[in-house]
């Protein structure tokens, strides 16, 4: 079974430009998730999509984060502007529908902004 | 207060040696929990989810107390491969949606 993509797998930005970061989850799994982790830290969610809809988006950042799931499947996060407190590395994974099934995380795309 | 809270580490160990994390939450609502692995610059990966009853597998077993909310994992018998960082994960519910929190990890490095 593939797991969950991510692309691109590193990024180096400078402040106030854009950037862009693609999910494919697991096939037929609904839930998808963006999570921020920050050097020493744990994952931080972002944002929660079930099928293409928005379960949860009270972390994000909305002033600069977006990100959209169209048709129940991929999904892209953007940042426009990048600060650099924004370097970290990005997350996604997906879990088959319901908070108890497990979550698989892809290999996530590290940031950097300078 | 953090909403979930784990033991700061980083916690060094021989090989062979019984080492246990624990990890607080401080919504009561909480409807589930699991314990995350993840290897330096690696992704999380499920360790194990905690039930209300206690589980096992094999030299892991987690544990979650409700009434103070803690849960918590027992490594026996480590081994050098058992070196990571373990994630707590604790989902809550409301009534629109539950959000996954994680905890900041707890290192361990075990030792020859």
């Amino acid at each position: 079974e593939a797991g969950v993509a991510q692309s691109p797998r590193y990024k180096i930005i400078e402040k106030r430009q854009s950037v862009a970061f693609w999910c494919n989850p697991i096939s037929g799994h609904a839930t998808l998730y963006w999570y921020q982790q920050i050097l020493g830290q744990g994952p931080k969610l972002l944002i929660q999509f079930q099928n293409n809809g928005v379960v949860d988006d009270s972390q994000l950042p909305k002033d600069r984060f977006s990100a959209e799931r169209l048709k129940g499947v991929d999904s892209t996060l953007k940042i426009q502007p990048a600060k650099l407190e924004d370097s970290a590395v990005y997350l996604c994974a997906s879990s088959l529908n319901r908070l108890t099934d497990t979550q698989y995380f892809g290999p996530g795309t590290r940031l950097t902004v300078l | 207060r953090k909403e979930v809270e784990q033991d700061p580490g980083p916690f060094n160990v021989p090989e062979g040696a019984t080492v246990a994390f624990n990890c607080t939450y401080s919504n009561s609502a909480s409807q589930s929990f699991f314990w995350y692995r993840q290897d330096c610059r690696k992704e999380p990966k499920l360790l194990m989810s905690v039930y209300s009853s206690g589980n096992e597998d094999g030299r892991f077993t987690a544990q979650l107390n409700r009434a103070s909310q803690y849960i918590s994992l027992l490594i026996r018998d480590s081994k050098l491969s058992d070196s990571a960082t373990y994630l707590c994960v604790v989902n809550e519910r409301d009534t629109n949606a539950g959000k996954s929190t994680f905890g900041d990890g707890t290192t361990l490095t075990v030792k020859p």
